[in-house]
């Protein structure tokens, strides 16, 4: 069954350490790949996305992910952690025409 | 553009009320969808459409009804509400170019039944 598994609920890091978000899937084919935060309140904002191609894609904000098929991996990644970060941070696979699978979001929490 | 505008934000109603959540795209966009976001559950699928006239059942369908009759507008219809059915309810839309799609979300409608 096609599934996408965020396996930390929670990420606390300091400000300017570097952070890595986990996501896994499972998906028959080539998957399209998205990450998306959604601040306290707000709808979901795409961070970057993957279709195919160059395996580490940039997004807006200073991140990047990168795919890696062999391990069913698309793990979010940013040098330096500022503190407007602090956000709900979901995975989520195209899982054939106008369909999509979403993890269950990873909360980060930023210290000053 | 205004993107995906969701009207209301926030809806309190009694159980066995019913309600329709309005969603509205401007980007001229085939696909739309609805999703209910539950704590520690991520996003789940409740109805989509790929296109006027054509909706179609998701991952949690009951209880809810959509009509999609203009490319523009999908709402929400909740028969007779139940505590069940409190949630966050996301409306999304997407396109489809050169065989990719990218979803975009509006900023949801907060729903409490009592």
């Amino acid at each position: 069954a096609q599934s996408v598994t965020q396996p930390d609920i929670h990420i606390t890091v300091s400000e300017g350490a570097s952070l890595e978000l986990r996501c896994n899937y499972s998906y028959g084919a080539t998957p399209y790949l998205f990450w998306y935060v959604q601040s306290p309140g707000q709808g979901l904002q795409l961070l970057l996305k993957y279709f195919s191609g160059d395996t580490l894609v940039q997004g807006i904000k200073g991140f990047e992910a990168e795919f890696k098929r062999s391990q069913s991996s698309f793990n979010l990644r940013k040098p330096s952690v500022h503190w407007s970060d602090a956000a709900e941070y979901f995975c989520a696979v195209g899982a054939g025409t106008y369909k999509y699978i979403f993890g269950t979001g990873t909360r980060l929490k930023v210290l000053a | 553009n205004a993107g995906v505008t969701q009207t209301p934000k926030f809806q309190v109603l009694k159980t066995g009320q019913s309600m329709t959540l309005q969603c509205a795209q401007d980007m001229n966009h085939e696909y739309m969808s609805w999703y209910r976001q539950d704590p520690g559950m991520g996003l789940r699928l409740i109805h989509y459409s790929v296109g006027a006239g054509i909706t179609d059942q998701g991952e949690v369908p009951n209880g809810y009804n959509v009509s999609r009759s203009t490319t523009e507008d999908f709402p929400l219809r909740l028969l007779s509400a139940a505590p069940s059915q409190t949630s966050v309810y996301f409306c999304a839309s997407s396109y489809r170019g050169d065989g990719k799609e990218t979803q975009y979300f509006g900023p949801g409608t907060r729903l409490l039944v009592l």
